[in-house]
């Protein structure tokens, strides 16, 4: 079965400073992994996603993530954080069957990110 | 851990027909629900927010006659596809934040085919 860890639960970072959020997946094929964002009040939003191809994905607001197959990993960073980023943010992972309509996703825990100024 | 459990997971049924998906909480208390619908190759996009024992706040665009959302307890949340057509197939999902607002829990997402 697929999961996904998001090992730290609360990270705190000052504004302006780099950003590493940790994502392990664990799949037994080629997974499709996605991160989302939830502001306080919100609904998700897509920051970026991977399927194939350039493992390091370039997505909005900043955000890039770098697929890591040997490790397992799909980490999302941020050169330099603002304080709109603050929020909650979910990994997420699914069977290449699932994009095109037939398999479930599976959500992380999630990460609270704290921008302090 | 704390686990939302969302049935059924693949659902086929006949255009006119309706259709309920639960979300349920299985080892803490949900005040609130959230449930996302998602066309294959596109982003989740949320429909409602469910509270416990008041109305859900739809989102702008999300017919509310049409997916009816009860959240009658603190462990349960369904969602009701009336009247389901073509259009409506859609992957579904719901996630629930636990009473102290500290942490969201996902569902695996349910699978809705009308014919």
């Amino acid at each position: 079965a697929q999961s996904v860890t998001q090992p730290d639960i609360h990270i705190t970072v000052s504004e302006g400073a780099s950003l590493e959020l940790r994502c392990n997946y664990s799949y037994g094929a080629t997974p499709y992994l996605f991160w989302y964002v939830q502001s306080p009040g919100q609904g998700l939003q897509l920051l970026l996603k991977y399927f194939s191809g350039d493992t390091l994905v370039q997505g909005i607001k900043g955000f890039e993530a770098e697929f890591k197959r040997s490790q397992s990993s799909f980490n999302l960073r941020k050169p330099s954080v603002h304080w709109s980023d603050a929020a909650e943010y979910f990994c997420a992972v699914g069977a290449e069957a699932y994009y095109f309509g037939n398999e479930k996703l599976t959500f992380g825990t999630g990460t609270r990110l704290t921008i302090i100024p | 851990g704390a686990v939302v459990s969302q049935h059924p997971s693949r659902v086929i049924c006949k255009s006119g027909t309706s259709v309920k998906i639960e979300c349920r909480s299985l080892d803490f208390q949900a005040t609130t629900m959230f449930w996302y619908r998602q066309f294959p190759k596109q982003s989740l996009m949320l429909m409602a927010t469910s509270n416990e024992g008041s109305k859900a706040t739809y989102e702008q665009g999300v017919e509310k006659d049409k997916f009816l959302i009860n959240h009658a307890s603190l462990t349960l949340s369904t969602l009701t596809v009336t009247s389901a057509h073509p259009e409506d197939s859609s992957f579904y999902i719901c996630s629930a934040m636990d009473r102290g607002g500290n942490t969201i829990y996902f569902g695996e997402g349910s699978w809705l085919t009308v014919v």
